[in-house]
């Protein structure tokens, strides 16, 4: 069975500051990964998604997240983080038919 | 264009009702589901969808029904509301397997 682990619940990040949140999957071939961002009482919104070829992959709000197989790793990093970037960010694996696995989230504080 | 539409946004329910939460989207997406989060669990697949008539259970579908009788909609029917179902309900639909998942706002329902 595929699964995902985000192994830090909260992280506090100055503004300007880089960012990097962890993500870890486990599923038997090459999957589907995304990251997803929820803003306080909405739903979840797409970041980027990496489904094969470059490792190295761009999304929106000038995040990106780099897959390394052999670490079984798809983690998310910004290189200046702004204020607006405070919510949860979830990891996803998709491993067919729509069958979306989602880690426990983190939660992103931004402070001035 | 109006999306992934969930009613009702809010509901509170006695043990042992019954409820639809209802689900329409307007992509003409064949994959539709039902995720519920809970805090410190992420979002959790309760039910899935690849297509009218065919649907399958997700990580949690005890206590919970479906059915797919046309593209556009998908309602969860809760059968015999328990407490341990309080929760935020978030109904989802893509185009395709590893396509972007688009995500309804949620339907905050409280079972006392």
């Amino acid at each position: 069975a595929q699964s995902v682990t985000q192994p830090d619940i909260h992280i506090t990040v100055s503004e300007g500051a880089s960012l990097e949140l962890r993500c870890n999957y486990s599923y038997g071939a090459t999957p589907y990964l995304f990251w997803y961002v929820q803003s306080p009482g909405q739903g979840l919104q797409l970041l980027l998604k990496y489904f094969s070829g470059d490792t190295l992959v761009q999304g929106i709000k000038g995040f990106e997240a780099e897959f390394k197989r052999s670490q079984s790793s798809f983690n998310l990093r910004k290189p200046s983080v702004h204020w607006s970037d405070a919510a949860e960010y979830f990891c996803a694996v998709e491993g067919g038919y729509q069958k979306v696995t989602f880690g426990t989230g983190t939660k992103l504080q931004v402070i001035p | 264009n109006a999306g992934v539409t969930q009613t009702p946004k809010f509901q509170v329910l006695k043990t042992g009702q019954s409820m639809t939460l209802q689900c329409a989207q307007d992509m003409n997406h064949e994959y539709m589901s039902w995720y519920r989060q809970d805090p410190g669990m992420g979002l959790r697949l309760i039910h899935y969808s690849v297509g009218a008539g065919i649907t399958d259970q997700g990580e949690v579908p005890n206590g919970y029904n479906v059915s797919r009788s046309t593209t556009e909609d998908f309602p969860l029917r809760l059968l015999s509301a328990a407490p341990s179902q309080t929760s935020v309900y978030f109904c989802a639909s893509s185009l395709s397997s590893g396509n972007t998942i688009y995500f309804g706002e949620g339907s905050w329902l409280t079972v006392v």
